[in-house]
């Protein structure tokens, strides 16, 4: 069955810090991969999503970047972190534009 | 994508059968109706999915009206475990790489 990772749980970060929040899937081979942030007490808000090695898509323009160095892995990254960067930010994978399944997520608070 | 609505909080006593509707009235045919939860400060849970029949798997059961334009998620015997915000998602196949995520229902499980 497959499992998809991410660490870490939770991270504190002061303004203008670098980020990176990685995201592991296993037990499938080219999955979609996903990030989403979700702010308190708001819908979930797509940010990246990638359909193989290297490729990035970008939904929204940002503070933030997505790399994907491996074809089950999926990291998110900032250069300086801002207040409005703070949220729970998920993962998920799919099969191709199939359902998505989500990773326990990262709360970011930046402060 | 379609758009939902879905009452803003519900409550069910343990045990009991939970129905938790959704309007869907603009839905087109070849848009799927899709249901997740989220557990607090965990990510979104894949419960079920369905295109026009009725369809149930271990955690729910589906119905979606002949029309289409409304469906219900029924949690068969509700456990204090399944207090979750539940999300009612319609979405088109396989265009579109997001899951639009509106504010769900609020079901708190009653001991």
């Amino acid at each position: 069955s497959q499992t998809i990772h991410q660490w870490p749980a939770t991270l504190v970060q002061p303004v203008g810090s670098p980020l990176s929040l990685e995201c592991t899937v296993e037990g499938t081979s080219n999955p979609n991969l996903y990030w989403y942030r979700q702010a308190a007490g708001r819908g979930l808000q797509l940010l990246f999503y990638s359909v193989g090695i290297g490729q990035i898509s970008s939904e929204v323009p940002q503070n933030l970047s997505a790399s994907r160095p491996q074809d089950r892995q999926f990291i998110l990254s900032s250069k300086k972190l801002l207040l409005s960067d703070s949220g729970f930010y998920l993962c998920a994978w799919s099969f191709a534009r199939d359902t998505q399944y989500f990773g326990p997520g990262t709360r970011l608070t930046v402060l | 994508d379609a758009k939902t609505t879905q009452p803003t909080s519900m409550d069910c006593a343990e045990g009991r059968a939970a129905n938790l509707p959704c309007n869907h009235s603009t839905i087109s045919g070849n848009e799927y109706v899709y249901w997740y939860r989220q557990i607090h400060s965990q990510g979104p849970q894949y419960i079920i999915h369905g295109l026009k029949n009725n369809e149930t798997n271990e955690m729910a059961s589906l119905i979606i009206t002949e029309d289409r334009k409304s469906s219900t998620l029924i949690l068969p015997h509700a456990t204090l475990r399944d207090t979750a915000v539940y999300y009612c998602i319609v979405r088109r196949l396989p265009t579109g790489n997001q899951f639009y995520f509106g504010t769900g229902t609020s079901l708190t499980v009653i001991p």
